[in-house]
């Protein structure tokens, strides 16, 4: 069976530090890999997503990056932080046909910027 | 573009009270619905997904039907329970976008015993 990790749960971070945050899944292969940013009460923002190795697409333009090194891993990562950048950061794999793909949520990272 | 449109919460009932969550979208193609849920300090987990018009979706004693006339996919359960509280998420998968999900806002259901 598929499954999907994440690390660290939880961060904190100063402003102006930078990060480093992994997904991993095991179990399928080529996956769609995805970033999503959730602030505090608020719904999910999509930040990158992935179609293949080193391929990468940015939705939102600010201090964050992404790169996937590697088929089934996907790092998240930002040379300095803002304050803005706290929130909850989730991963998410999916494969499956046109139309009706369904996305599958790692355990998230916490990330808080102080 | 896409959106999707959820009732704001909290939304609070006791325990086995009727839920309805209200979820309507917007869409350029035909595209795929689904719920999501997330508990307390956890990701996302699917909860159930209707591809076409009319399909509904079910799981857990939740269910959504899609109707394209009314461009909406409201999640209902007969007799909600307190382990049903978390965050519930609407979102739209249009494969004329590039099966990109589009996320409503979520609705936090709090269930009081």
């Amino acid at each position: 069976s598929q499954t999907i990790h994440q690390w660290p749960a939880t961060l904190v971070q100063p402003v102006g530090s930078p990060l480093s945050l992994e997904c991993t899944v095991e179990g399928t292969s080529n996956p769609n890999l995805y970033w999503y940013r959730q602030a505090a009460g608020r719904g999910l923002q999509l930040l990158f997503y992935s179609v293949g190795i080193g391929q990468i697409s940015s939705e939102v333009p600010q201090n964050l990056s992404a790169s996937r090194p590697q088929d089934r891993q996907f790092i998240l990562s930002s040379k300095k932080l803002l304050l803005s950048d706290s929130g909850f950061y989730l991963c998410a794999w999916s494969v499956g046909d046109r139309g009706a793909e369904t996305q599958y949520f790692g355990p998230g990272t916490r990330l808080l910027v102080l | 573009g896409n959106s999707v449109t959820q009732m704001e919460g909290p939304v609070t009932l006791s325990e086995e009270a009727f839920l309805t969550i209200n979820c309507t979208y917007t869409a350029t193609g035909y595209p795929s619905l689904f719920w999501y849920v997330q508990y307390p300090g956890e990701g996302l987990q699917l909860l159930l997904k209707a591809t076409k018009a009319d399909d509904k979706g079910s799981n857990k004693g939740f269910e959504a039907t899609y109707r394209k006339e009314t461009t909406s996919f409201h999640l209902e359960k007969g007799s909600v329970q307190v382990s049903d509280s978390a965050v519930y998420f609407c979102a739209l998968s249009d494969h004329n976008a590039g099966n990109m999900l589009t996320f409503g806002g979520g609705t936090r259901l709090m269930v009081k015993p």
